[in-house]
């Protein structure tokens, strides 16, 4: 059971918009920074949104994120099957003084 | 360029200590602002953080593993060490470790992972 919840599963065609959400609590993303992470199969997760809402330098402008009140959202627009992935949100919780992730959703490019 | 990597025993036996150590290049261990970390997969599942050190020592850790794990720091060596004791199958994971900022979420670099699996 995660502190953070996400979906277990996206999809979408390519070319589409696609939206996934990350919901916690007053004492993590209610009162931190929200990140979101890509881990390709077989791979390391990468650092893909950062203060809520920051790419880091390589990162697509297609990827972006957004916060409000204690859920985040992570939007990819322009859908491509190289974005396939599972995607996770991570934010530190003051109550646990702990990184907290979400569960983690598989994205699916039919 | 920053580059982390783990190492240890990929097989340990149940009721054993799990030992795994992570040498940092390209960089001092010894940076401001940035703690050192641990974060674990077990096959086919999530992330799961296990806890993070500064290079004076100071530690967080997860609280559902904390009874179990002592994370140190050897900046000689610019490495950092994971120590996780009484483990069982559901410790078996892929491990990395990375370089994580202080009080945030933000893991700006990971190592390759390492898999540890528990059994007999």
């Amino acid at each position: 059971q995660s502190v953070l919840t996400q979906p277990p599963s996206a999809s979408g065609t390519p070319g589409q918009r696609v939206t996934i959400s990350c919901s916690g609590s007053s004492s993590n993303i209610g009162s931190n920074y929200v990140y979101w992470y890509q881990q390709l199969p077989g791979t390391a997760p990468k650092l893909l949104i950062y203060r809520n809402n920051q790419r880091p330098s390589g990162v697509p402008d297609r990827f972006s994120g957004s916060k409000s009140g204690t859920s985040a959202s992570l939007a990819i627009s322009g859908l491509r099957s190289e974005d396939e992935a599972d995607y996770y949100c991570a934010a530190w919780d003051d109550s646990l003084s702990a990184v907290v992730f979400g569960g983690g959703t598989k994205l699916t490019v039919l | 360029q920053l580059q982390l990597q783990e190492s240890g025993p990929g097989l340990v036996k149940p009721s054993e200590t799990l030992s795994l150590t992570c040498t940092v290049s390209g960089g001092s261990i010894s940076s401001s602002s940035y703690y050192w970390g641990w974060i674990r997969q077990p096959p086919g599942k999530g992330l799961e953080w296990i806890g993070s050190i500064y290079y004076s020592g100071s530690t967080y850790y997860n609280p559902s593993l904390k009874s179990r794990v002592t994370i140190s720091v050897d900046t000689s060596k610019n490495q950092f060490s994971l120590k996780l004791s009484s483990v069982t199958a559901a410790d078996t994971a892929v491990y990395y470790c990375a370089r994580q900022g202080r009080n945030t979420a933000m893991v700006s670099y990971w190592g390759q992972g390492t898999l540890v699996t528990v059994s007999s």
